[in-house]
């Protein structure tokens, strides 16, 4: 079964500045897909970006970006210039790429703040 | 275009209680799911479904149950309810294809007392 570990319960960064979000994973599967999830306090779940496993090229996304290290499964969460409106929950997670077995694995979240 | 929705947004039971939660689509996804969401464990899996007429339990099914007669509805039903099932329960639906983006609703605070 695959696993997903956010190591990163809190974190805080100042406003304009840049901060990154740590995300492991254990799987023995060949293709997936990666997710970042934002939960802000209105509770609604928001896709942040997503990384196919299979391109080794970084997705990005505006002010966010990530760094996909397939090899050490690693995929951190790296938001440039924060802004207040990122504070929030920030989940990390998993899907198989098997037909079938499309259902999400999910960090435990790490809460994000920002200082103004 | 509603997106996903959820019914109620809130609701308080006692032990032994039953209820069901409401979860609507109006996407046309064949893939929906549920989740529960807890204080230090992210979501976990409850139960999901890859069309109509088709279910399957997830990570945690225990205490629930699912039908899914129609594409738009997933309805999850608590059987007797149990403090243990206090949580933020969320649907979510998707077109089934895995780089696919699944879509949550806004999420059901259940207490049971």
């Amino acid at each position: 079964a695959q696993t997903v570990t956010q190591s990163q319960p809190e974190m805080s960064v100042q406003e304009a500045e840049t901060v990154t979000l740590s995300c492991t994973y254990d799987t023995s599967e060949s293709d997936y897909y990666l997710f970042w999830y934002k939960q802000p306090p209105s509770r609604q779940m928001i896709l942040v970006i997503r990384q196919e496993a299979y391109k080794q090229q970084n997705a990005t996304e505006n002010r966010f970006s990530v760094n996909f290290q397939k090899a050490a499964k690693s995929f951190s969460l790296k938001i440039s210039d924060s802004q207040l409106g990122d504070a929030a929950m920030y989940f990390c997670a998993y899907r198989s790429a098997n037909f079938g077995n499309e259902k999400l694995t999910f960090g435990t979240g790490t809460r994000l703040t920002i200082i103004p | 275009n509603a997106g996903v929705t959820q019914t109620p947004k809130f609701q308080v039971l006692k032990t032994g209680q039953s209820m069901t939660l409401q979860c609507a689509q109006d996407m046309n996804h064949e893939y929906m799911s549920w989740y529960r969401q807890d204080p230090g464990m992210g979501l976990r899996l409850i139960h999901y479904s890859v069309g109509a007429g088709i279910t399957d339990q997830g990570e945690v099914p225990n205490g629930y149950n699912v039908s899914r007669s129609t594409t738009e509805d997933f309805p999850l039903r608590l059987l007797s309810a149990a403090p243990s099932q206090t949580s933020v329960y969320f649907c979510a639906s998707s077109t089934g294809t895995a780089q696919a983006e699944q879509y949550f609703g806004p999420g059901t605070r259940l207490t049971v007392t």
